[in-house]
């Protein structure tokens, strides 16, 4: 398989429940990417990682916690979630060494639903 | 002020016209610009790529950029009603493992 892989693709969870997200990439790339995707908003940025150490973390609520045990595979692992924390999650990579120049190929998202 | 600027739209055209996008930038170092399509209910896709100022083109869609402005645009020529999707530019300066994205143009072709 090729590209940016995310799983599942749709997940409904209640408030109370522990699951996790994850992203796999197969472009041999050293950066990834958490983007939340709200309705009728801009692409929100989460988290970064380069080289499996995270560069950043944009002032993310504690309920959702990041973990990247290699380059090609990113887990964020959600807990307690609010029904406002329902999104598009989009994982994305790059090949990040001297910056990003030629973009990021994106995953097609999981769409969650927090009830 | 926001980095990267991007009217939200919606734009809505009929088939086979030209349609213009646009965005504007604040940071004089941005020196690689993108265009992505995102349909509903999809990830981004990478459209198209320019480094610095010039023209670019593929098939139906051309990528202008102008440094001296700090102005982008995609041209979309013959638009399709496939062409019906949310056009975000994106932008870097080739120092950072960040891209900078403009909000998003959502952009209708009616038949």
């Amino acid at each position: 398989e090729t590209g940016v892989t995310q799983t599942p693709r749709h997940l409904v969870m209640g408030m109370t429940n522990k699951k996790s997200l994850k992203c796999e990439q197969h472009l041999g790339h050293n950066a990834m990417y958490w983007y939340k995707q709200s309705a009728k908003k801009p692409l929100e940025l989460m988290f970064v990682y380069n080289f499996k150490e995270q560069t950043e973390n944009n002032s993310v609520p504690s309920r959702f916690s990041p973990e990247c045990p290699n380059s090609s595979h990113l887990f964020l692992h959600l807990h307690t979630l609010q029904p406002e924390d329902s999104a598009l999650y989009l994982c994305a990579s790059s090949q990040g060494v001297g910056g990003v120049i030629y973009g990021y190929t994106f995953g097609s998202g999981t769409r969650l639903t927090v009830v | 002020q926001k980095e990267v600027e991007q009217d939200p739209g919606p734009l809505s055209v009929p088939e086979g016209a030209i349609v213009s996008l646009n965005c504007t930038y604040s940071n004089s170092a941005f020196q690689y610009f993108m265009w992505y399509r995102q349909y509903s209910r999809k990830g981004p896709e990478l459209l198209m790529y320019t480094y610095s100022s010039g023209n670019k083109e593929d098939g139906r869609f051309t990528a202008q950029v102008d440094k001296s402005s700090k102005y982008i645009s995609l041209f979309i020529r013959d638009s399709q009603p496939s062409d019906s999707a949310t056009y975000l530019c994106a932008m870097s300066d080739g120092n950072t493992d960040k891209l900078i994205f403009g909000t998003g143009t959502r952009l209708q072709v009616f038949p």
